[in-house]
């Protein structure tokens, strides 16, 4: 079956560091691809996804690159913020399918 | 601005209890989820709708759990007899899937969710 796997946190970091969450998937079929962030107390909130192999998603200065080859979909910010606290999950949809599968999540902390 | 709201947001009650968790859709969205959340599982497809009919439960516990749709503005999970492994936080989310191969529309919008705690 389908299957996401992402780092474990928590990823603890100061602000204006460079951010990497790995996250890798298995999938039968070509999925999209999502990132998923939660902010304490509240609900997941879509925060960018990529439909097709080597396409880009990006918001809010995340970014991450639908890659087939390695099947990975990392998420990757230049300069953290302590607002961008929250749990991060990535996620797949594939094809043909409404439901989505979701890794595990992974808790970032940013200290000022 | 739209948004799914669930009641209530937080639960305490007592083991053998019935829990009763409510979800209001986006309107106009014809596809409801059921999330549970915990540390140890982490987010967990319980079950989902379309156009108010259920398409797959297999996620939920039978014995205990059941979801329904009553109307188009109304999704509950009930949980009889709840049992304190049931503490967890239950999400519900919506979206708009068109067409029968039900490709996906647009994306899932989640509710805040309800935090139930079993004791």
């Amino acid at each position: 079956g389908d299957s996401v796997t992402q780092m474990e946190g928590p990823v603890t970091l100061s602000e204006e560091a460079f951010l990497t969450i790995n996250c890798t998937y298995t999938a039968t079929g070509y999925p999209s691809l999502f990132w998923y962030v939660q902010y304490p107390g509240e609900g997941l909130q879509l925060l960018l996804k990529a439909t097709k192999a080597d396409d880009k998603g990006s918001n809010k200065g995340f970014e991450a690159t639908y890659r087939k080859e390695t099947t990975s979909f990392h998420l990757e910010k230049g300069s953290v913020q302590v607002s961008d606290s929250a749990v991060y999950f990535c996620a797949l949809r594939n094809s043909g399918y409404s439901t989505l599968t979701f890794g595990k999540g992974t808790m970032l902390l940013v200290s000022p | 601005d739209a948004r799914v709201t669930q009641t209530p947001r937080d639960k305490v009650t007592e083991m053998g209890q019935e829990v009763t968790m409510r979800c209001q859709p986006i309107l106009g969205h014809n596809t409801v989820f059921w999330y549970r959340q915990t540390m140890k599982q982490g987010l967990e497809l319980l079950a989902y709708f379309r156009n108010r009919a259920p398409l797959d439960d297999s996620g939920m516990p039978k014995d205990r759990f059941s979801a329904e749709m009553p109307d188009a503005t109304l999704a509950t999970l009930k949980i009889q007899p709840s049992e304190p492994r049931d503490s967890a936080v239950y999400f519900c989310a919506s979206g708009l899937v068109l067409g029968t191969s039900g490709r996906a529309y647009n994306e899932q919008f989640f509710g805040p969710g309800t935090r139930l705690t079993v004791l």
